[in-house]
C-alpha cells in the first residue's frame, strides 16, 4: 500500500540555522498538508497546498515558513530561522481529493530539534 | 470556534474490558470525524470515520450530534489495542483541514 514518507527523521540545528523538512506524498494524491506537534500537546495544522499555492494557512504559519512543491514528488516546508519553540514533530499528509470526506494519510514524521 | 476535547490523557484498562475513550466537539457546520491510531513509534493510521459506520478492530464509534460527542468504544479491550488515540474533526468547508484533540494513551493491561 502507497505510503507517505518523510526525511529525514530527525533533524537537530541551531537557533537561527535554516532547515528544509521533506516529504513524498503517496503519488496521485493533489492536497498536501503539514501540521506540527510539540512535545506534550495536540497535533496542529500548519498549512494546506493544492494546484501549486498555499490554499490556507495557520497562524503558527507566519514568514518564517514556507512550503514548496519543487518537483512531481516533493512538498518541502522550510523554516528560515528556526527558533527553540520550533521544536516539534512535523507531520506531512495528503489526500487524494480535497473533500470533507477525504481521508489523510500521514507520513511518519520528522522530530526537530532546535538547540 | 472550533475544538476537540478529549478529556483523559491516559486511560488503563484490564484486558477483555470495555474500552471508551470519550471525544467532544465544538464545531457549528456539518462536521467529519475521524478516529486516528498511532502504535508505537509508528505514523498516525485512520481508525474510522463517523461517515462510513463500520466496525474496526472491533472499535466502533457512534456521532451523537446533540451532546457533539463521537467516543470511540470496542467490547473488549486486546493488549495489542495499546496505542495513543486521537479524534479529529475536518471541517466542512475550506480546506478540509483536520482539529485534533489531545489524545488519550490506551493501556491495555494484561
Amino acid at each position: 500500500e502507497p505510503e507517505v514518507t518523510q526525511t529525514p527523521s530527525h533533524q537537530v540545528t541551531q537557533m537561527g540555522q535554516e532547515v528544509i523538512l521533506r516529504c513524498v506524498p503517496i503519488s496521485n494524491h493533489l492536497y498536501f498538508y503539514w501540521y506540527r506537534q510539540i512535545l506534550g500537546q495536540k497535533v496542529e495544522f500548519l498549512v494546506s497546498f493544492y494546484n501549486n499555492e498555499i490554499s490556507e494557512k495557520s497562524e503558527i504559519f507566519d514568514d518564517q515558513f514556507s512550503v514548496e512543491r519543487p518537483d512531481g514528488s516533493n512538498f518541502t516546508l522550510k523554516i528560515r530561522s528556526t527558533k527553540l519553540e520550533d521544536s516539534a514533530m512535523y507531520f506531512c499528509a495528503s489526500t487524494l481529493g480535497g473533500g470533507i470526506r477525504d481521508t489523510q494519510y500521514f507520513g511518519p514524521g520528522t522530530r526537530l530539534t532546535v538547540l | 470556534a472550533q475544538r476537540v476535547t478529549q478529556p483523559e490523557k491516559l486511560l488503563s484498562v484490564f484486558k477483555g474490558a470495555p474500552v471508551e475513550l470519550k471525544c467532544n466537539y465544538s464545531y457549528s457546520g456539518s462536521p467529519e470525524l475521524f478516529w486516528y491510531v498511532q502504535y508505537s513509534r509508528q505514523r498516525l493510521q485512520l481508525l474510522l470515520r463517523h461517515i462510513s459506520r463500520e466496525s474496526i478492530k472491533g472499535f466502533t464509534a457512534d456521532l451523537n450530534k446533540g451532546e457533539t460527542s463521537f467516543h470511540l468504544k470496542k467490547p473488549f479491550a486486546q493488549e495489542e489495542d495499546s496505542a495513543m488515540y486521537y479524534c479529529a474533526l475536518s471541517q466542512g468547508s475550506g480546506t478540509y483541514k483536520y482539529i485534533f484533540g489531545t489524545g488519550t494513551r490506551l493501556k491495555v493491561l494484561a
